[in-house]
């Protein structure tokens, strides 16, 4: 069975300093990787995907990720983090199989917060 | 409506007594999910409709919930004979991609349901 580990409940940082969250994964085959962003009293907004490629992937708000196959990770990261990040962070998996449904899993979240 | 739209937005029931949840997906996603997410956790998959079609259900947690799309489009979680155990926010979200894709999905703000 898939699965998505976010091993760090909460993840503090200094406005200004560059941050990370991170996410490993356990799927058949290679995986579709996502990262969502939560704010309070808001559903989950997209922030970008691994599909196949370039190892690093850029999204909305600055964020990155990069895909790490020997590691099983797919770490978000930004170089300087604004307060206006803090929020709970999701990592999702799904197997890439080709031509056949396949259901995504989320992980358990990260609450980032930003210290001013 | 340019997002996904979810009513209500807060529903509080007895214990015993059946609810339903709507949810409007954008316009034309083929893709619809229903997750369940309990407090200080991630989404936790539902059931999966591709058009009308419900391809997954699996992770319905008993037979009293029931989902349905009719006409491809709007969908309606239902949960009959309510229990504490059901409190939780309800998401929905739909993609363009079909069988689950490679695309994002975009989420609705949730219902939370309240069962006392």
């Amino acid at each position: 069975a898939q699965s998505v580990a976010q091993p760090e409940d909460q993840v503090n940082v200094a406005e200004g300093n560059p941050l990370t969250v991170k996410c490993t994964y356990s799927v058949s085959g290679n995986p579709y990787l996502f990262w969502y962003v939560q704010y309070p009293n808001r559903g989950l907004q997209f922030l970008l995907k691994y599909i196949t490629g370039d190892n690093l992937v850029k999204g909305s708000y600055g964020f990155e990720a990069e895909f790490n196959k020997s590691q099983t990770s797919f770490h978000l990261k930004k170089p300087s983090a604004l307060v206006s990040d803090s929020a709970l962070y999701f990592c999702a998996v799904r197997a890439g199989a080709e031509g056949g449904y396949q259901k995504v899993t989320f992980g358990t979240g990260t609450k980032l917060q930003v210290i001013p | 409506g340019a997002g996904v739209s979810q009513s209500p937005r807060y529903k509080v029931a007895k214990r015993g007594q059946d609810v339903a949840l709507r949810c409007d997906p954008i316009s034309g996603h083929v893709s619809l999910f229903w997750y369940q997410q309990a407090l200080g956790q991630g989404p936790e998959f539902l059931t999966y409709f591709q058009n009308e079609a419900q391809l997954d259900k699996s992770g319905l947690p008993s037979d009293r919930f029931f989902a349905e799309r009719p006409e491809g489009s709007v969908s309606t979680l239902k949960i009959q004979r309510t229990q504490q155990e059901d409190s939780a926010v309800y998401l929905c979200a739909s993609s363009s991609g079909i069988l689950g894709g490679n695309t994002e999905a975009f989420f609705g703000q949730g219902t939370r349901l309240t069962v006392v």
